[in-house]
């Protein structure tokens, strides 16, 4: 079946990178993707992957992909206290709706 | 571009009440969603719509949850009579098209329920 798992909480100080992962059971999803949830809001699109790659960059974030075992990471560099926030790992499933992860907690201390 | 629109933001009822919540997507895409996320958890499609037809509503508990998506556009999203395990957030969310490509989902910022 379809399930989705990441670590519930990561603490890092201001200006240390960030690595939130995520395990993934899906083979045939062909996209994962990264959002930012912050309290009392929506979902925010981060960035995605397409499973035929290994690594994406975007500015400070960088995502690396091993289909194999099917690990996903999201390094975020330079962490600023205004990453403080709940992140979802997601993945594409038959007819494009997503499943998500339980989200990880990124704290971040000045 | 406006983004996803929904109402209301807070919503308390009391069990066995009746509930309705709206949704208003990007314009121009024909794909819509209903998640409910409840507290410490990631969003549970409730269901997908493509244009005004039902692409999959196998999680949406039909006994008491329903919705529409009259003439392929706004959509309302709703629950009778509530349980004190509805209480969650309804965020709704919207795509140009479905299927397994990069056909980004864009959130709206999401209902809360309160059911008591």
């Amino acid at each position: 079946g379809e399930d989705v798992e990441q670590s519930l909480f990561l603490s890092v100080r201001e200006g240390d990178s960030s690595v939130i992962n995520c395990t993934y059971t899906d083979s045939s999803s062909t996209y994962l993707y990264w959002y930012k949830q912050e309290p009392g809001a929506g979902l925010q699109l981060l960035t995605y992957i397409f499973s035929n790659m290994d690594m994406k960059q975007d500015q400070r974030l960088t995502v690396l992909l091993n289909k194999k075992d099917k690990h996903l990471s999201l390094r975020i560099a330079d962490t600023q206290t205004g990453d403080s926030a709940i992140y979802f790992c997601a993945e594409s499933a038959k007819g494009g709706k997503l499943i998500f992860g339980q989200g990880t907690e990124l704290s971040v201390k000045p | 571009e406006a983004g996803v629109a929904q109402s209301p933001r807070y919503k308390i009822i009391e069990k066995r009440q009746s509930v309705a919540f709206w949704c208003n997507p990007i314009s121009g895409h024909a794909t819509l969603y209903w998640y409910q996320q409840i507290l410490g958890q990631g969003p549970k499609l409730l269901i997908q719509f493509q244009n005004n037809g039902v692409v999959d509503d196998s999680q949406l508990p039909k006994d008491r949850f329903s919705a529409e998506r009259l003439k392929g556009v706004d959509s309302t999203l709703k629950i009778q009579p509530a349980k004190l395990e509805d209480s969650a957030v309804y965020l709704c969310a919207s795509s140009t098209r479905a299927g397994r490509g990069s056909y980004e989902q864009y959130f709206g910022p999401g209902t809360r329920l309160t059911v008591t």
